[in-house]
């Protein structure tokens, strides 16, 4: 069993729909979690970064940590065809040194 | 704020010869900086930490000797892939941390022929 399950696509939508992305894990001790954005052939970009349990939202973005459930969210609103590409969950915990452990990857695709 | 660059954005190179990619954080200093791997549709691979002033630390099972990292100041890191073969062709992306947050470099697409 993987450390980070996040399920890969691709989630299809239409244009102006909610995208609703998530991730499983199995270690406790993970504190920080983040979400990238990765487009064809480009680095992935930070979108949300967030410590401990909780909600944090950014314009159209927003990140939950349920940490009791070992479950993590991110909800697009309003979405994009630009917001077309791979979204990347990922989480560390201080004592591993910043090193991150990766989801997959969810493919998203919003079409017009 | 917190933009990391890699050059060259790619690179195609003969069998046998050495390839150096470097990684700048161009805003911010990094103490920390990662190098990863990516094969198409998948995840990222961490290859090693590197730690400005110290030996970089290998994940298990990426050899040392063939991927040298050198991590000269708060804000370069280079990775040099020695003696390429065309299984090290790949798309190499390098990380830097500010705090928490880890930021990205846009990537660096090693075809080896």
């Amino acid at each position: 069993q993987k450390e980070v399950e996040q399920d890969p696509g691709p989630l299809s939508v239409p244009e102006g729909a909610i995208v609703s992305l998530n991730c499983t894990y199995s270690n406790s001790a993970f504190q920080y979690f983040m979400w990238y954005r990765q487009y064809s052939r480009k680095g992935p970009e930070l979108l949300m970064y967030t410590y401990s349990s909780g909600n944090k939202e950014d314009g159209r973005f927003t990140a939950q940590v349920d940490k009791s459930s070992k479950y993590i969210s991110l909800f697009i609103r309003d979405s994009q065809p630009s917001d077309s590409a791979t979204y990347l969950c990922a989480m560390s915990d201080w004592a591993a040194g910043n090193k991150l452990t990766f989801g997959g990857g969810t493919r998203v695709l919003v079409k017009p | 704020g917190a933009v990391v660059s890699q050059h060259p954005s790619w690179v195609i190179c003969k069998s046998g010869t050495s390839v150096k990619i470097e990684c700048r954080s161009l805003d911010f200093q990094a103490t920390t900086m990662f190098w990863y791997r990516q094969f198409p549709k998948q995840s990222l691979m961490l290859m090693a930490t590197s730690n400005e002033g110290s030996k970089a630390t290998y994940e298990q099972g990426v050899e040392k000797d063939k991927f040298l990292i050198n991590h000269a100041s708060l804000t370069l890191s280079t990775l040099t892939v020695t003696s390429a073969h065309p299984e090290d062709s790949s798309f190499y992306i390098c990380s830097a941390t500010r705090g928490y947050e880890q930021y990205f470099g846009p990537g660096t697409r090693l075809t080896v022929t």
